[in-house]
Protein backbone atom coordinates (compact mmCIF):
# COMPACT_ATOMS: atom_id res chain seq x y z
CA UNK A 1 0.00 0.00 0.00
CA UNK A 2 1.69 3.09 -1.07
CA UNK A 3 1.78 5.21 2.15
CA UNK A 4 2.18 8.70 -0.12
CA UNK A 5 0.45 9.60 -3.39
CA UNK A 6 2.02 12.32 -5.52
CA UNK A 7 0.39 13.90 -9.16
CA UNK A 8 0.72 14.86 -11.35
CA UNK A 9 3.43 12.04 -12.31
CA UNK A 10 4.94 15.17 -14.77
CA UNK A 11 4.28 18.81 -15.26
CA UNK A 12 5.24 21.64 -17.73
CA UNK A 13 5.18 25.24 -17.24
CA UNK A 14 6.21 28.18 -18.83
CA UNK A 15 8.99 30.10 -17.69
CA UNK A 16 7.92 32.68 -14.79
CA UNK A 17 4.57 30.78 -14.10
CA UNK A 18 3.49 28.63 -10.55
CA UNK A 19 4.27 24.82 -10.63
CA UNK A 20 2.27 23.02 -8.03
CA UNK A 21 2.60 19.17 -6.93
CA UNK A 22 0.10 17.78 -4.56
CA UNK A 23 1.13 14.87 -2.00
CA UNK A 24 -2.29 12.82 0.04
CA UNK A 25 -1.10 10.58 2.54
CA UNK A 26 -3.64 8.60 4.81
CA UNK A 27 -1.10 8.12 8.42
CA UNK A 28 -1.64 10.30 10.67
CA UNK A 29 1.14 9.75 12.68
CA UNK A 30 3.34 11.33 10.07
CA UNK A 31 4.54 14.46 11.65
CA UNK A 32 7.58 15.69 9.11
CA UNK A 33 6.85 16.27 5.24
CA UNK A 34 9.48 16.98 3.25
CA UNK A 35 9.97 17.49 -0.34
CA UNK A 36 13.42 16.73 -2.55
CA UNK A 37 14.76 17.93 -5.56
CA UNK A 38 16.76 15.69 -8.01
CA UNK A 39 18.25 16.27 -10.81
CA UNK A 40 19.20 13.61 -13.43
CA UNK A 41 22.70 11.48 -11.67
CA UNK A 42 22.21 13.09 -8.84
CA UNK A 43 20.75 11.85 -5.53
CA UNK A 44 17.53 13.57 -3.97
CA UNK A 45 18.76 16.96 -2.11
CA UNK A 46 15.93 18.34 0.47
CA UNK A 47 14.42 21.03 -0.58
CA UNK A 48 11.62 22.69 1.98
CA UNK A 49 9.86 20.81 4.82
CA UNK A 50 7.14 21.46 7.24
CA UNK A 51 5.56 20.05 10.50
CA UNK A 52 2.12 19.69 10.60
CA UNK A 53 1.57 22.96 13.44
CA UNK A 54 1.40 24.81 10.48
CA UNK A 55 -0.05 25.25 7.49
CA UNK A 56 2.27 26.99 5.30
CA UNK A 57 6.00 27.59 4.95
CA UNK A 58 7.77 29.77 2.50
CA UNK A 59 11.53 29.85 1.51
CA UNK A 60 12.32 31.85 -1.63
CA UNK A 61 10.16 30.45 -4.67
CA UNK A 62 9.18 27.62 -2.53
CA UNK A 63 6.58 27.43 -0.37
CA UNK A 64 4.83 24.26 0.84
CA UNK A 65 1.27 24.37 1.81
CA UNK A 66 -0.16 22.21 4.12
CA UNK A 67 -4.19 20.89 5.16
CA UNK A 68 -3.97 18.21 8.34
CA UNK A 69 -7.70 17.66 8.29
CA UNK A 70 -7.60 16.63 4.21
CA UNK A 71 -3.94 14.69 4.93
CA UNK A 72 -2.60 16.65 1.46
CA UNK A 73 0.54 19.00 1.40
CA UNK A 74 1.37 20.54 -2.17
CA UNK A 75 4.44 22.33 -3.17
CA UNK A 76 4.34 25.97 -4.93
CA UNK A 77 7.27 26.81 -7.30
CA UNK A 78 6.51 30.76 -8.13
CA UNK A 79 8.51 32.35 -10.62
CA UNK A 80 9.43 28.96 -11.77
CA UNK A 81 12.62 28.57 -14.09
CA UNK A 82 14.35 26.44 -16.84
CA UNK A 83 17.03 25.63 -13.95
CA UNK A 84 13.75 24.14 -11.68
CA UNK A 85 14.06 21.69 -14.12
CA UNK A 86 13.95 18.36 -12.08
CA UNK A 87 12.22 15.94 -10.34
CA UNK A 88 10.26 16.68 -7.01
CA UNK A 89 9.97 14.09 -4.12
CA UNK A 90 7.55 14.37 -1.40
CA UNK A 91 8.12 12.31 1.65
CA UNK A 92 6.65 11.79 5.08
CA UNK A 93 7.53 10.29 8.25
CA UNK A 94 6.76 9.58 11.68
CA UNK A 95 9.32 10.64 14.14
CA UNK A 96 12.33 11.07 12.10
CA UNK A 97 11.79 6.84 11.51
CA UNK A 98 11.35 5.53 8.27
CA UNK A 99 10.49 7.65 5.36
CA UNK A 100 8.22 7.05 2.74
CA UNK A 101 8.23 8.55 -0.39
CA UNK A 102 5.78 9.90 -3.60
CA UNK A 103 6.96 8.63 -7.05
CA UNK A 104 8.13 12.03 -7.97
CA UNK A 105 6.63 14.25 -10.72
CA UNK A 106 8.88 15.01 -13.61
CA UNK A 107 8.86 19.22 -14.49
CA UNK A 108 9.94 20.59 -17.37
CA UNK A 109 9.69 24.66 -17.37
CA UNK A 110 9.82 25.56 -20.65
CA UNK A 111 12.27 29.29 -21.65
CA UNK B 1 33.25 19.59 2.29
CA UNK B 2 33.00 16.03 1.21
CA UNK B 3 29.27 14.38 0.25
CA UNK B 4 28.22 11.00 0.58
CA UNK B 5 29.78 9.28 -2.13
CA UNK B 6 29.07 5.92 -3.54
CA UNK B 7 30.82 3.12 -5.79
CA UNK B 8 30.38 1.95 -8.26
CA UNK B 9 28.90 4.43 -10.12
CA UNK B 10 27.24 1.81 -12.61
CA UNK B 11 26.82 -1.88 -12.35
CA UNK B 12 26.18 -4.75 -14.73
CA UNK B 13 25.53 -8.14 -13.60
CA UNK B 14 24.27 -11.16 -15.05
CA UNK B 15 21.33 -12.81 -13.11
CA UNK B 16 22.68 -15.22 -10.14
CA UNK B 17 25.84 -13.32 -9.69
CA UNK B 18 26.11 -11.58 -5.84
CA UNK B 19 26.90 -7.79 -6.10
CA UNK B 20 28.13 -5.67 -3.38
CA UNK B 21 27.18 -1.89 -3.70
CA UNK B 22 29.45 0.74 -1.19
CA UNK B 23 28.19 3.78 0.57
CA UNK B 24 31.14 6.18 2.26
CA UNK B 25 28.46 8.81 4.38
CA UNK B 26 29.56 12.14 5.63
CA UNK B 27 32.07 12.01 8.50
CA UNK B 28 30.69 12.05 11.44
CA UNK B 29 27.55 10.80 10.42
CA UNK B 30 25.93 8.24 12.54
CA UNK B 31 23.10 7.46 10.82
CA UNK B 32 23.00 5.38 7.50
CA UNK B 33 20.11 4.93 5.00
CA UNK B 34 19.83 2.39 2.26
CA UNK B 35 16.87 3.29 -0.85
CA UNK B 36 16.13 1.81 -3.97
CA UNK B 37 14.58 3.89 -6.51
CA UNK B 38 12.90 1.87 -9.45
CA UNK B 39 12.59 3.90 -12.96
CA UNK B 40 9.39 6.07 -12.62
CA UNK B 41 8.85 5.46 -9.04
CA UNK B 42 9.97 6.89 -6.01
CA UNK B 43 12.18 5.94 -3.23
CA UNK B 44 11.93 2.68 -1.38
CA UNK B 45 13.53 2.47 2.01
CA UNK B 46 15.67 -0.52 2.78
CA UNK B 47 17.28 -0.38 5.45
CA UNK B 48 18.69 2.27 8.46
CA UNK B 49 21.77 1.99 10.38
CA UNK B 50 21.95 4.72 13.76
CA UNK B 51 24.72 4.04 15.27
CA UNK B 52 25.77 0.92 17.76
CA UNK B 53 22.10 0.00 17.56
CA UNK B 54 20.44 -2.67 15.68
CA UNK B 55 19.75 -1.82 12.34
CA UNK B 56 15.97 -1.27 11.32
CA UNK B 57 16.26 -3.85 8.09
CA UNK B 58 12.03 -3.97 8.13
CA UNK B 59 12.33 -2.03 4.09
CA UNK B 60 14.82 -5.65 2.61
CA UNK B 61 12.60 -6.67 -0.14
CA UNK B 62 13.93 -10.63 0.45
CA UNK B 63 16.57 -12.29 2.20
CA UNK B 64 18.70 -11.76 -0.75
CA UNK B 65 19.59 -8.64 0.13
CA UNK B 66 21.70 -7.43 3.46
CA UNK B 67 24.03 -4.64 4.55
CA UNK B 68 26.56 -4.24 7.25
CA UNK B 69 27.86 -0.90 8.40
CA UNK B 70 31.61 -1.24 9.33
CA UNK B 71 33.01 1.24 12.56
CA UNK B 72 30.09 3.05 12.14
CA UNK B 73 31.48 4.62 9.15
CA UNK B 74 31.27 2.75 5.18
CA UNK B 75 28.64 0.51 4.39
CA UNK B 76 28.19 -2.33 1.82
CA UNK B 77 24.78 -3.49 1.06
CA UNK B 78 24.66 -7.75 -0.65
CA UNK B 79 22.85 -8.39 -3.20
CA UNK B 80 22.71 -12.25 -3.65
CA UNK B 81 21.73 -14.14 -6.59
CA UNK B 82 20.72 -10.96 -8.30
CA UNK B 83 17.48 -11.11 -10.49
CA UNK B 84 16.40 -8.89 -13.20
CA UNK B 85 13.44 -6.78 -11.04
CA UNK B 86 16.68 -6.15 -8.32
CA UNK B 87 17.27 -3.79 -11.34
CA UNK B 88 17.20 -0.19 -10.07
CA UNK B 89 19.38 2.97 -8.50
CA UNK B 90 20.06 2.05 -5.47
CA UNK B 91 21.03 5.46 -3.02
CA UNK B 92 22.32 5.84 0.64
CA UNK B 93 22.23 8.73 2.79
CA UNK B 94 23.61 10.12 5.92
CA UNK B 95 22.19 12.14 8.92
CA UNK B 96 24.16 14.09 11.80
CA UNK B 97 21.93 11.50 14.30
CA UNK B 98 18.78 10.73 14.86
CA UNK B 99 17.39 13.32 15.94
CA UNK B 100 18.33 15.70 12.72
CA UNK B 101 17.41 12.35 10.45
CA UNK B 102 15.56 14.60 8.55
CA UNK B 103 18.17 16.27 6.87
CA UNK B 104 19.69 14.04 5.09
CA UNK B 105 22.36 14.01 2.31
CA UNK B 106 21.61 11.41 -0.75
CA UNK B 107 24.74 10.36 -2.33
CA UNK B 108 24.41 10.15 -6.33
CA UNK B 109 23.21 6.44 -6.21
CA UNK B 110 24.76 3.22 -8.13
CA UNK B 111 22.76 2.45 -11.11
CA UNK B 112 22.87 -1.63 -11.13
CA UNK B 113 21.47 -3.22 -14.01
CA UNK B 114 21.08 -7.17 -14.10
CA UNK B 115 21.19 -8.80 -17.60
Amino acid sequence: QQQVKQSPQSLIVQKGGISIINCAYENTAFDYFPWYQQFPGKGPALLIAIRPDVSEKKEGRFTISFNKSAKQFSLHIMDSQPGDSATYFCAASNSFNKFYFGSGTKLNVKP
Amino acid sequence: GAGVSQSPSNKVTEKGKDVELRCDPISGHTALYWYRQSLGQGLEFLIYFQGNSAPDKSGLPSDRFSAERTGGSVSTLTIQRTQQEDSAVYLCASARDKREVHEQYFGPGTRLTVT
